[in-house]
């Protein structure tokens, strides 16, 4: 099993939709979330991280964290083209041990 | 600015050429990294480094070395490039958080491709 999962895509949703990215992860040890938003071509660049159950909120963007289910899911309000990108789903098990998800293409259409 | 610079940002070579790709980070972080991304593979992490005079192996250490002599610098060294390390490079550094959490910063890339 790999120790992060994500569907690849691509995710298509029109513009001020909700989208809705999914990501699994094998360590029960994982202490911490990362999502990423990664331009083709550029570097990845951090949107947020939680560490706690639950949901974390932040402008459009909202991360949600289940450890017992080993899933961390973020969901983009109001989507816009600008959106369109890659999203990379990161876990922390430990000091600069960051694994990364192949993450998902989204696709936002006007 | 606080920001993670790298050079060169692309560099055609040749294989068995010694080559090195600089990272510097101007944030004072003690954790620096080393990526690779390649299609269908994601990144990939190659060496990390948690101070000066101390560096581990990541995931994919083959073919690559790294030194770190100054918190601020951490460059990647091929000594030998082969044609399978063509690849997109991102250097990343960290701090940890006052929850924990080790947040990442990234590089804006070096693209390599060994001939």
């Amino acid at each position: 099993q790999k120790e992060v999962e994500q569907n690849s895509g691509p995710l298509s949703v029109p513009e001020g939709a909700i989208a809705s990215l999914n990501c699994t992860y094998s360590d029960r040890g994982s202490q911490s979330f990362f999502w990423y938003r990664q331009y083709s071509g550029k570097s990845p660049e951090l949107i947020m991280f939680i560490y706690s159950n639950g949901d974390k909120e932040d402008g459009r963007f909202t991360a949600q964290l289940n450890k017992a289910s080993q899933y961390v899911s973020l969901l983009i309000r109001d989507s816009q083209p600008s959106d369109s990108a890659t999203y990379l789903c990161a876990v922390n098990k430990g000091y600069s041990t960051l694994t990364f998800g192949k993450g998902t293409m989204l696709l936002v259409s006007p | 600015e606080a920001q993670v610079t790298q050079n060169p940002r692309y560099l055609i070579t040749v294989t068995g050429k010694k080559l090195t790709v600089t990272c510097s980070q101007n944030m004072n972080h003690e954790y620096m990294s080393w990526y690779r991304q390649d299609p269908g593979l994601g990144l990939r992490q190659i060496y990390y480094s948690m101070n000066v005079e101390v560096t581990d192996k990541g995931d994919v250490p083959e073919g690559y070395k790294v030194s770190r002599k100054e918190k601020r610098n951490f460059p990647l060294i091929l000594e030998s490039p082969s044609p399978n390390q063509t690849s997109l490079y991102f250097c990343a550094s960290s701090f940890t958080g006052l929850a924990g959490q080790e947040t990442q910063y990234f590089g804006p890339g070096t693209r390599l491709l060994v001939l």
